[in-house]
């Protein structure tokens, strides 16, 4: 069975730094690419950018280049999405989702709740 | 950017109605159109991937349609357990981008 199990939710402050994790079990995490999506409170779905993890070729959307960093750790089949400084603003819910060959975003973690907040 | 203009953004109907939602894309997208259903509190769980393909396990009264530009998703008798909302996909670019949403109420 394909899961995908995210790191608990974050408090930090506006300035501070962070980086969340997705967990990857049930197939070879290597050969599928990781999406990486955010839900704003009470907002829609944003997809943020993906990234392959055999090789880490990365891809970011418009709005998230130069705001977040994408990588992965392929012997523990996480991938993590980082913030140098966080923003009032980027308190979401973020998911990550193993996207399948048709690139559908087929399995989906339990998202991560990030508040920040002064 | 591909833009996804998805109608309506909310809608209230009766168990056993049939319930239509409408996707459009700013330019043409192929099959490369999925549709996502989010229960309150819950992940979205892909229903629907390359316009009419159902992921496994998705109860056959939801369905999908369309082709180029314009895109149709369908629930043909309304359950309870359907109240979500749901967000059309386009994935014709590896980043795809997302519909705004339509709140499915029973009324």
């Amino acid at each position: 069975e394909v899961q995908l199990v995210q790191s608990r939710a974050a408090v930090k402050k506006p300035g501070e730094s962070l980086k969340i994790s997705c967990r990857a079990s049930g197939y070879n995490f290597n050969t599928y690419w990781i999406a990486w999506v955010r839900q704003m409170p009470g907002k829609g779905l944003e997809c943020m950018g993906i990234i392959y993890p055999d090789d880490s070729d990365t891809r970011y959307g418009l709005s998230f280049q130069g705001q977040v960093t994408m990588s992965v750790d392929k012997s523990l089949s996480t991938a993590f999405l980082q913030w140098n400084s966080l923003k009032v603003s980027d308190t979401a819910i973020y998911y990550c989702v193993r996207q399948n060959m048709r690139n559908a975003l087929e399995n989906w973690g339990q998202g991560t709740v990030v508040a920040v907040s002064s | 950017d591909i833009q996804m203009t998805q109608s309506p953004s909310s809608l209230s109907a009766s168990v056993g109605d049939k319930v239509v939602i409408t996707c459009q894309a700013s330019q043409d997208i192929s099959i490369h159109l999925n549709w996502y259903q989010q229960k309150p509190g819950q992940a979205p769980r892909l229903l629907i991937y390359d316009v009419k393909t159902p992921e496994t396990g998705v109860p056959s009264r939801f369905s999908g349609s369309g082709s180029g530009t314009h895109y149709t998703f369908t629930i043909s008798s309304l359950q309870p357990e359907d109240v979500a909302t749901y967000y059309c996909q386009q994935c014709d670019n590896l980043i795809g981008t997302f519909g705004q949403g339509t709140k499915l109420e029973i009324k």
